[in-house]
């Protein structure tokens, strides 16, 4: 079965760039139609979807945060990165790497359907 | 961005009862609903695509229905394995954007 799991920093200055890594085991990030993804969740709050990388190499971002966002992926170790810059207290958040997948029904529906445990980032000087 | 609007925030609910929780979008979004189950400390996991599909493992006591604007997850039989927040997430228009969360009690 498909597993991901997050690497972090843990701990990141403000105005210091963010650099998280999802190792992707049992699968392969460069096979199939999946999108690999972020999402992050603020202490105590909801789901912030960050940026997703098609398994083509293709890559897409939330646009509240696009200027600061990287994402990429490396074949060789089946991992996807994410980097982001700048960095301030509102950065501050558990990140999730996750696959989406289309789900046919009526309609295909673009879910998250494996996820992360997550990582706990906090941005503090 | 589509702002989903879930209500309610905080649910209290007893053993076996049913619950409902509604989820809705700005505008029509015929039925791009997905939801999510985040049990305390875990990750989300995928319950319901497309509005009303059940995904593979999940209990058949959960359920979703609606199209366009309202959408809403049961739960026919609350169990003590439910305690968690469900986000519903529309993937209609990127950013694929979630509700805010209802936190379910017992």
């Amino acid at each position: 079965q498909l597993h991901l799991q997050e690497s972090g920093p843990g701990l990141v200055k403000p105005t210091e760039t963010l650099s998280l890594t999802c190792s992707v085991s049992r699968g392969s990030v460069s096979s199939g139609d999946y999108y690999w993804g972020w999402i992050r969740q603020p202490p105590g709050r909801g789901l912030e979807w960050i940026a997703n990388i098609y398994s083509s190499g293709a890559t897409y971002y939330n646009p509240s945060l696009r200027s600061r966002l990287s994402i990429s992926m490396d074949t060789s170790k089946n991992q996807f990165s994410l980097r982001l810059s700048s960095v301030t207290a509102a950065d501050t958040a558990v990140y999730f790497c996750a696959r989406r997948t289309q789900m046919a029904a009526i309609i295909l529906s673009d879910v998250f359907d494996v996820w992360g445990q997550g990582t706990m980032v906090a941005v503090s000087s | 961005d589509i702002q989903m609007t879930q209500s309610p925030s905080t649910l209290s609910a007893s053993l076996g009862d049913r619950v409902t929780i509604t989820c809705r979008a700005p505008q029509s979004i015929s039925s791009y609903v997905n939801w999510y189950q985040q049990r305390p400390g875990k990750a989300p996991t995928l319950l319901i695509y497309a509005a009303s599909n059940l995904h593979s493992g999940v209990p058949p006591r959960f359920s979703g229905s609606g199209v366009g604007t309202h959408f809403s997850l049961t739960i026919s039989s609350l169990q003590p394995e439910d305690v968690a927040i469900y986000y519903c997430q529309q993937s209609h228009s990127p950013p694929h954007t979630f509700g805010q969360g209802t936190k379910v009690e017992i």
